[in-house]
């Protein structure tokens, strides 16, 4: 079955950029989208077919993708952008999401 | 404006059966996807289907297959989401979420509900 894996945490210094990997089988060749949860709320999606941002959605999120690896980056990393961040894709008309990533910037 | 309202939280025994709600408004509801996602306590996301109430066709994860039922009414907007012979492990948050695109099944969840938890217990 598909799978998506995440690193379980990463750690950012405040206004560095933080790099959250996915990676599964022929990621490349699967929209992914990404979700930003914080702790008691609802995900948001940040980014959506690889690279799209939704409106309201600040320019310091971007996202990539090649070969087996979809990256999501956020630049110049604020406090705020501290949450727990998910990748999702889809193969077959199944949903998969990676297993998360906590973002920690100290 | 999109909301998503969930119905209260919910207690149920081992074996028994919940029904969640996910009552649409600002947006037209018969036209767009709506999934489940669940989310057990400290732990990550699971898709569990989708349904599109225009038709009321659905496609369940394979997981829960046999089930999970979930329904619409679409002269109030609502989704619901009926899980059976529930267990322990089954505790977690459900969320309804629209897909992002009018008529297309994208699989890019743009609105979530707040969610429903449901607690299974003895």
């Amino acid at each position: 079955s598909f799978e998506l894996t995440q690193p379980p945490s990463v750690s950012v210094s405040p206004g560095q950029t933080a790099s959250i990997t996915c990676s599964g089988d022929n990621l490349g060749e699967k929209y992914t989208s990404w979700y930003q949860q914080k702790p008691g709320q609802s995900p948001t999606l940040v980014i959506f077919q690889h690279r799209k941002r939704p409106s309201g959605i600040p320019e310091r999120f971007s996202g990539s993708n090649s070969g087996n690896t979809a990256t999501l980056t956020i630049s110049g990393t604020q406090a705020v952008d501290e949450a727990d961040y998910y990748c999702q894709a889809w193969d077959s008309s199944t949903v998969v999401f990676g297993g998360g990533t906590k973002l920690t910037v100290l | 404006q999109v909301q998503l309202v969930h119905s209260g939280a919910e207690m149920k025994k081992p074996g028994a059966s919940v029904k969640v709600s996910c009552k649409a408004s600002g947006y037209a509801f018969t036209d767009y996807y709506m999934h489940w996602v669940r989310q057990a306590p400290g732990q990550g996301l699971e898709w569990m289907g989708w349904i599109i109430p225009r038709s009321g066709g659905t496609k369940y994860a394979q997981k829960f297959q046999g089930r999970v039922t979930m329904t619409r009414d679409t002269s109030i907007s609502t989704a619901y989401m009926e899980l059976s012979r529930l267990r322990s492990d089954d505790t977690a948050v459900y969320f309804c979420v629209r897909d992002r695109d009018r008529w297309e099944l994208l699989y890019v969840f743009d609105y979530w509900g707040q969610g429903t938890l449901v607690t299974v217990s003895s």
